[in-house]
């Protein structure tokens, strides 16, 4: 069963605009932690931010900031002020902490354009 | 400069011939694994290692072995690869499980 889904494929957004990147999870495990990480086309994969099941506050790293909804089990990604350099695959991870385990989305290609 | 080293950075290789892909990470990380991304389907994880001489099965763990003799090295042994094996493999490593990954920078692996 899909434990992590995206469904944007591809978005696009203007400049200096914000952009909200989709991530919904399906686990019945109390303490997990999401991540989301950057893949440029160089093909690198950059951690950006994290959120732990127990957290109380959304995460928060510069411009990304993390929409924790734990009743609807999301975990959305805002990216505020995008930048061209923000052009990237997105992935969303979920990491089962009883398990050891890390689950990855199918992705969301981010275009910036000027 | 701490890293994740995997190698190599392109492999082309034929059905069946044994092939290795190594990975070396020197943070001292206790977490390391293995990862095969495909298009459309995200990174999916093959094995993983909590620490030295314990390894565990990921999701598609099938055709693949791996090994955690030394703490810093982590390499994934392909013994009779098949072209549906064809894809980006990237090693990652975190201090414990539950913190973040730190990635090697892939390899493409292609099966004829």
């Amino acid at each position: 069963a899909q434990k992590i889904t995206q469904t944007q494929p591809g978005m696009f957004v203007q400049e200096k605009e914000a952009v909200t990147l989709d991530c919904t999870y399906d686990t019945s495990d109390q303490s997990y932690g999401l991540f989301w990480y950057k893949q440029p086309s160089s093909g690198e994969m950059i951690f950006l931010i994290y959120q732990g099941s127990y957290d109380e506050q959304n995460a928060t790293e510069g411009r990304y900031s993390l929409n924790f909804q734990k009743a609807r089990k999301s975990a959305n990604l805002v990216i505020s002020a995008s930048q061209l350099g923000d052009s990237a695959m997105y992935f969303c991870a979920m990491n089962l902490i009883n398990f050891n385990k890390f689950y990855f989305g199918s992705g969301t290609k981010l275009n910036v354009k000027p | 400069e701490a890293q994740v080293t995997q190698n190599p950075r392109y492999l082309i290789t034929v059905t069946g011939k044994k092939l290795t892909v190594t990975c070396s990470q020197n943070m001292n990380h206790e977490y390391m694994s293995w990862y095969r991304q495909d298009p459309g389907l995200g990174l999916r994880q093959i094995y993983y290692s909590m620490n030295v001489e314990v390894t565990d099965k990921g999701d598609v763990p099938e055709g693949y072995k791996v090994s955690r003799k030394e703490k810093r090295n982590f390499p994934l042994i392909l013994e009779s690869p098949s072209p549906n094996q064809t894809s980006l493999y990237f090693c990652a490593s975190s201090l414990y499980n539950n913190e973040k990954l730190f990635f090697g920078s892939g390899t493409q692996l292609s099966v004829l």
